[in-house]
């Protein structure tokens, strides 16, 4: 069964809205970590934010936050004042305890429109 | 700080060549994995290490394949003799430990072309 799974393969935003990447996730364990990454055209894995199960509040990284609802297993990714470079694939993640690996979505592109 | 480091950037080679992708993970991590991404199967894990000591390289494709973590500070992934399917992004990434709540950094990845 897929562990992560974004809905939305691509995405197109005006520059300075704001625009929210869906991701959900399945576990039966209790603890897990949820990250999101983001990646440009040029080919690099950026490591933009984390959410831990355990977490009362929702994580914040400047224009980045996340939207965690546990009981639907959902971390969408919200991004604020788009930017042009904001333009790049966003991939959702998440790693289980005894299981070193991160497990990817499929991954959703996001073109910002000046 | 200086991120994960890997060499080269880009590399075509004919089949039959052998090919080996470097990383210097970042000072301190001492969790460091390799994945393969293509575009029909997305990001695999290839293998990991954890105190430079492989723990799982069941993703490791077929013998074809082969990682050396000889120090904490530098790692190989050599696959030899390539093949065109072995055309992916092939990226390293470490982490401080194991555990869910740690993320993983990746290099800048290598963009490799069998022809």
């Amino acid at each position: 069964a897929q562990k992560i799974t974004q809905t939305q393969p691509g995405m197109f935003v005006q520059e300075k809205e704001a625009v929210t990447l869906d991701c959900t996730y399945d576990t039966s364990d209790p603890s897990y970590g949820l990250f999101w990454y983001k990646q440009p055209s040029s080919g690099e894995m950026i490591f933009l934010i984390y959410q831990g199960s355990y977490d009362q509040q929702n994580a914040t990284e400047g224009r980045y936050s996340l939207n965690f609802q546990k009981a639907r297993k959902s971390a969408n990714l919200v991004i604020s004042a788009s930017q042009l470079g904001d333009s790049a694939m966003y991939f959702c993640a998440m790693r289980e305890p005894n299981d070193y690996k991160l497990s990817f979505g499929a991954g959703t592109t996001v073109t910002v429109r000046a | 700080d200086a991120g994960v480091i890997q060499s080269p950037r880009h590399e075509v080679t004919e089949m039959g060549q052998e090919v080996t992708l470097r990383c210097k993970p970042i000072s301190g991590h001492n969790s460091l994995f390799w994945y393969r991404q293509t575009m029909m199967r997305g990001l695999e894990l290839l293998i990991y290490f954890n105190n430079n000591v492989p723990i799982d390289d069941s993703g490791m494709p077929e013998d074809r394949f082969s990682a050396k973590m000889p120090n904490a500070s530098f790692s190989t992934l050599k696959i030899q003799p390539s093949e065109p399917r072995d055309s992916a992004v092939y990226f390293c990434a470490s982490s401080f430990m194991t555990g869910e709540t740690q993320p993983q950094h990746f290099g800048d990845g290598t963009r490799l072309s069998i022809l």
